[in-house]
């Protein structure tokens, strides 16, 4: 099984509103990613939990704030969002660190809209 | 930097019109290339990995193949299922858990 849930589908919010986004996958893998899709953009990568430690922040506002409660889920809380953080929000997972490269599975993503 | 240049940005084949997707990527040590499929409004579906140059892998109509500077995915007689955007990415050896993502190219076949 190669599967990674993500909820909610769609979200709308407003600029006020605090929300958060869930992922969890049951693969076993020990690295887990938060991204952020433009229409007609690549994945840009926002958080990287590894053993569920943070270990890569690609300068990301902190109105986002990501959690790792377990090494099964993944949590990106939003706070104060902008209109231009309207996007599609995938979370990803690997098997982990180590000697050579892991895939990475894709959720199939939150579609954020703010108002 | 790493970088990722995909070509042709779209491309439009008749059902059953073999054609290839190249990848081209610049990096300071290759720790592997990924081919993913993405589909409108979801997320990236993964399809190959590839580590070394001369390697190759085939899953049904596709067949990923690599060398030192660029990658291909060709498409052998394609069917309308086939429709959509098809990323590549790669690592390297110092970006940890980071990959580099090209832009893609949409492919739409027609039946």
């Amino acid at each position: 099984d190669t599967e990674v849930t993500q909820t909610p589908k769609h979200l709308v919010m407003g600029m006020t509103n605090k929300k958060s986004l869930k992922c969890e996958q049951h693969m076993g893998h020990r690295a887990m990613y938060w991204y952020k899709q433009k229409a007609k953009k690549p994945p840009e990568l926002m958080f990287v939990y590894s053993y569920e430690k943070l270990s890569i922040n690609e300068s990301v506002p902190s109105r986002f704030s990501p959690e790792c409660p377990n090494s099964s889920l993944l949590n990106l809380h939003l706070h104060a969002l902008q209109p231009e953080d309207s996007a599609l929000y995938l979370c990803a997972s690997s098997q982990g660190t180590g000697d050579r490269s892991y895939e990475q599975y894709f959720g199939p993503g939150t579609r954020l809209t703010v108002t | 930097e790493d970088q990722v240049t995909q070509s042709p940005e779209a491309l439009r084949l008749q059902e059953g019109e073999s054609s290839s997707l190249n990848c081209s990527y610049t990096v300071s040590g290759l720790r592997g290339l990924f081919w993913y499929r993405q589909d409108p409004g979801k997320g990236p579906e993964f399809l190959f990995t590839l580590y070394s140059a001369g390697e190759e892998k085939e899953k049904e109509r596709l067949k990923a193949t690599l060398t030192k500077k660029e990658s291909f995915l060709h498409i052998t007689a394609p069917k309308p299922e086939d429709s959509a955007t098809y990323l590549c990415a790669v690592q390297d050896w110092g970006g940890y858990q980071k990959v580099t993502f090209g832009t893609g190219t949409k492919l739409q076949v027609i039946p």
